[in-house]
């Protein structure tokens, strides 16, 4: 059971240059996000998607986009990296329906680094 | 729009006593959920435990308990008999119980330490 997996784990970037942060679900889960993580400030939201064809920002969403390409799939696009974004970047899923209470499913990370 | 505030950043504990984790939240909604995660230096984020608004029971799990109180907005994370695996960011979190795709809101962390 593979549950959230997210590629790449680690990544270098130059300022400028473009990635794109892939996201996969195997519990058929609607919603899927992705959120920041930086020192001694948590995890913040970017984007999110709600179901297949929406999605929506977050806290922070400036300098990224998202892409929901299936129910399985979320993916977030640096156009061009800045140092600013430098940052641990979690993807993650919930089921939803009638158990409100369902928990986050969280892929394992991925350490960017904008240079 | 929510917020959730952990006031320590940084908490120690010796090993087997016991530690309380600090969480407080700003919200209008009556239903919503409450959760505590673990990270540990692999990074992955782990669900210790989770709380239903509208339940007034405490939730436990073996070693970790919480003390919910509703009013006072507060949801504190109690680790008894503390373990060296213990040692962890652990993050405080909210959810919207209005509808199916509300993200979790997270409070800042606390980085816990246990002494051998």
């Amino acid at each position: 059971n593979a549950g959230v997996t997210q590629t790449p784990k680690f990544q270098v970037l130059k300022t400028g240059q473009s990635m794109t942060l892939q996201c996969a679900q195997d519990m058929n889960h609607n919603s899927m996000y992705w959120y920041r993580q930086d020192p001694g400030m948590g995890l913040r939201l970017i984007y999110y998607s709600a179901s297949e064809g929406t999605t929506d920002k977050g806290e922070v969403p400036n300098g990224y986009n998202v892409s929901r390409l299936n129910k399985r799939e979320f993916s977030l696009r640096l156009e061009s990296a800045a140092p600013s974004q430098t940052s641990v970047y979690f993807c993650a899923s919930i089921g939803t329906g009638g158990n409100m209470n369902t928990e986050a499913f969280f892929g394992q990370g991925t350490r960017l680094t904008v240079v | 729009a929510q917020t959730v505030t952990q006031s320590q950043p940084e908490m120690s504990v010796q090993e087997a006593e016991t530690v309380t984790l600090s969480c407080t939240y700003d919200t209008s909604e009556s239903d919503y959920y409450l959760f505590w995660y673990k990270q540990p230096p692999s990074r992955q984020m782990i669900l210790v435990i989770r709380q239903e608004a509208y339940k007034q029971q405490n939730a436990t799990e073996n070693r970790f308990s919480v003390n919910f109180q509703k009013a006072a907005k507060s949801f504190s994370l109690k680790i008894s008999d503390s373990q060296l695996g213990d040692a962890a960011m652990y993050f405080c979190a909210y959810r919207s119980g209005n509808s199916g795709n509300t993200p979790l809101v997270f409070g800042k962390g606390t980085r816990l330490s246990v002494i051998a």
